[in-house]
């Protein structure tokens, strides 16, 4: 069993929608939890950091954490076809600078005008 | 702010030739370096961490003679992939740490090597 689970999708959504991306994982160690946004052929840019339980808004973006359940979700709102990305979720034990990332496999997005 | 390039972003070599692909931190210094992998529609995979002035740890399964990694100074890693074959051909990607950011890392574009 992988340590961060994502579902692969693609997950296909009309413009305008709201897209909804969660990753479940199993070491209840994870206390930092980040959202990448790759684009084909390019290296992921990072989208939100939280590291407590609860919501994280930042404009469109929204990050969610229930670490009882083992599990964080994004949420894109008003999505655009530029949306059209792999979204990574990726998690770390510690706090600390230099401190190695797990990922999930990532789920693959399209946003249709 | 907090620009991460790679250098080449795309090599086509022959078999058994030596490839280096660079990566730099423009506008910050990283302690923490990082090369991952990345097969078609797949995760990142992590190679190694690589630290300025020490020498690169490496993810279980990953041959260090293989992928040399040198972090000679804070704005710059080298990963170089020693007697390429085919099944080396891979995305290639690296990311930075800055020290005052926690478990923050800022990716770079990638290199796609292609080893005919």
């Amino acid at each position: 069993q992988k340590e961060v689970e994502q579902d692969p999708g693609p997950l296909s959504v009309p413009e305008g929608a709201i897209v909804s991306l969660n990753c479940t994982y199993s070491n209840s160690a994870f206390q930092y939890f980040m959202w990448y946004r790759q684009y084909s052929r390019k290296g992921p840019e990072l989208l939100m950091y939280t590291y407590s339980s609860g919501n994280k808004e930042d404009g469109r973006f929204t990050a969610q954490v229930d670490k009882s359940s083992k599990y964080i979700s994004l949420f894109i709102r008003d999505s655009q076809p530029s949306d059209s990305a792999t979204y990574l979720c990726a998690m770390s034990v510690i706090k600390a600078a230099g401190n190695k990332l797990t990922f999930g496999g990532g789920t693959r997005v399209l946003v249709k005008p | 702010g907090a620009v991460v390039s790679q250098h080449p972003s795309w090599v086509i070599c022959k078999s058994g030739t030596s490839v280096k692909i660079e990566c730099r931190s423009l506008d910050f210094q990283a302690t923490t370096m990082f090369w991952y992998r990345q097969f078609p529609k797949q995760s990142l995979m992590l190679m190694a961490t690589s630290n300025e002035g020490s020498k690169a740890t490496y993810e279980q399964g990953v041959e260090k003679d293989k992928f040399l990694i040198n972090h000679a100074s804070l704005t710059l890693s080298t990963l170089t992939v020693t007697s390429a074959h085919p099944e080396d051909s891979s995305f290639y990607i690296c990311s930075a740490a800055p020290p005052a950011l926690y478990n923050e890392q800022f990716f770079g574009p990638g290199t796609r090597l292609t080893v005919l």
